[in-house]
């Protein structure tokens, strides 16, 4: 029972680099969301998306953009890395965008050089 | 602006002993209030959830107690186990938010044996 799958688990990059990192769900939820975790901090939300083809701004979405072509997928693209990007990002889904718990993936630790 | 805070960093207990994680929140929009547990390396897992209309909610070990009027809530844990030694974030749904959970910075609970 995969669950949400993210990859890659870690990545150095250097700054100006550009990466997709990548998140795919076998639940069949419409939601989908961005966390990245900063040392110390809660999680916060970068880009949510409610179904296929609609996707949204959330907390910290500067320096991100997203896709949500399927149900299953949902990438984030980092276009010009900087060290603030530096964090671990996690990928999440749920069935309905209220009253149902989201169910993570196990994280991306990314580092900026 | 911190909408759910955490105030204790880390909680070490006794194995046995009862676990208390608090949270508070000052935003009145929130109705939906979850408790999620992070191991090292691995994502958050959902453990227990309540709604605005109850001031209580319990699942076997776990028991989260809300207070609307003082917008505060908490986790017991009874009895607690080494295996509960985790990270605890406390996490808000509320208003027109589309499931975006709004986290607390998290509490390291340690239960020695």
């Amino acid at each position: 029972n995969a669950g949400v799958t993210q990859t890659p688990k870690f990545r150095i990059l250097k700054i100006g680099q550009s990466m997709t990192l990548q998140c795919t769900q076998d639940m069949n939820h419409n939601y989908m969301y961005w966390y990245r975790q900063d040392p110390g901090m809660g999680l916060k939300l970068i880009y949510y998306s409610v179904g296929a083809g609609i996707t949204d701004k959330g907390e910290v979405p500067n320096g991100y953009n997203v896709s949500r072509s399927t149900t299953e997928d949902f990438p984030l693209r980092l276009e010009l890395a900087a060290p603030s990007q530096t964090s671990v990002y996690f990928c999440a889904s749920s069935s309905t965008g209220y009253g149902q718990p989201q169910h993570f993936g196990d994280g991306t630790r990314l580092s900026i050089l | 602006d911190q909408q759910v805070k955490q105030n204790s960093p880390s909680l070490s207990v006794q194995e046995g002993r009862i676990s208390i994680l608090n949270c508070d929140y000052t935003n009145s929009m929130f109705d939906y209030f979850l408790w999620y547990k992070k191991y090292p390396a691995e994502g958050p897992t959902f453990l227990i959830s309540i709604s605005s209309i109850k001031d209580k909610n319990e699942d076997g070990r776990f028991t989260v107690f809300l207070n609307k009027s003082a917008k505060h809530l908490s986790l017991h844990i009874v009895p607690s186990q080494p295996g509960d030694s985790a990270v605890y974030f406390c996490a808000a749904i509320g208003g027109t938010s589309y499931g975006k959970l709004t986290f607390g910075q998290g509490t390291i609970l340690t239960v020695h044996p």
